[in-house]
């Protein structure tokens, strides 16, 4: 069973340019989550969507941050314009459901430098 | 959100027992005690989870106390591929994982 997809796995980008980030979560599962992990800290919500519905927000920075899971399958997190201070790993993860019970599956992460 | 407690590191000799901490004295009743842990260059994966009582899987143990306030994970024979950063989380009907710094888990040969 093929787990969370992520890509890029690495990004380099000048600041103040835009990127983007791509997850393909496990068939099936309803709910993703993005989180952002800097170095030597655990990862940090940065939003959750149920289906396509983003549920859980209050955590994205949405002066520059945006996501969207259009389709309820697959989701972008955009960056724009990015800052030094963004330099950061952003993983996606995806459960069953939103519930105190399911375990979340994470992907590898995309590291995000910003020069 | 309950907080949760863990030692920043810990050592362990190779097939010896490893047995990680973890305080969470303002749980509340319908929390889950999750554990999860990440591996150098990887996203976390999920350890084991408990609501009351011990719990067992193919990785670790999982024993909590009597009043919920704490917590321990078993590893019952460490082994190089174990070394990771280990965290204690809790959780509410949401799933909602907040991360802590963990423990940092060094497995000696």
């Amino acid at each position: 069973e093929a787990g969370v997809v992520q890509s890029p796995r690495y990004k380099i980008i000048e600041k103040k340019q835009p990127v983007a980030f791509w997850c393909n979560p496990i068939s099936g599962h309803n709910t993703l989550y993005w989180y952002l992990q800097n170095l030597g800290q655990g990862p940090e919500l940065l939003i959750r969507y149920e289906n396509e519905e983003a549920v859980d927000d209050s955590q994205l920075p949405k002066d520059r941050f945006s996501a969207e899971r259009l389709k309820g399958v697959d989701s972008t997190l955009k960056i724009q314009p990015a800052e030094l201070g963004d330099s950061a790993v952003y993983l996606c993860a995806s459960s069953l459901a939103g519930t105190g019970y399911n375990e979340q599956f994470f992907g590898p992460g995309t590291r995000l430098t910003v020069l | 959100d309950a907080k949760t407690t863990q030692p920043n590191s810990m050592e362990s000799n190779e097939e010896e027992p490893v047995h990680l901490p973890c305080n969470h004295s303002t749980i509340s009743g319908t929390d889950y005690i999750h554990w999860y842990r990440q591996l150098p260059s990887q996203g976390p994966e999920y350890v084991i989870h408990g609501l009351t009582s011990n719990v067992n899987n193919r990785m670790a143990s999982l024993a909590i106390a009597e009043d919920r306030k704490s917590s321990t994970l078993i590893l019952h024979r460490a082994t190089l591929r174990d070394a990771a950063v280990y965290y204690c989380i809790l959780s509410g009907a949401t799933n909602k994982l907040i991360f802590g710094t963990g423990t940092l888990l060094a497995v000696q040969p």
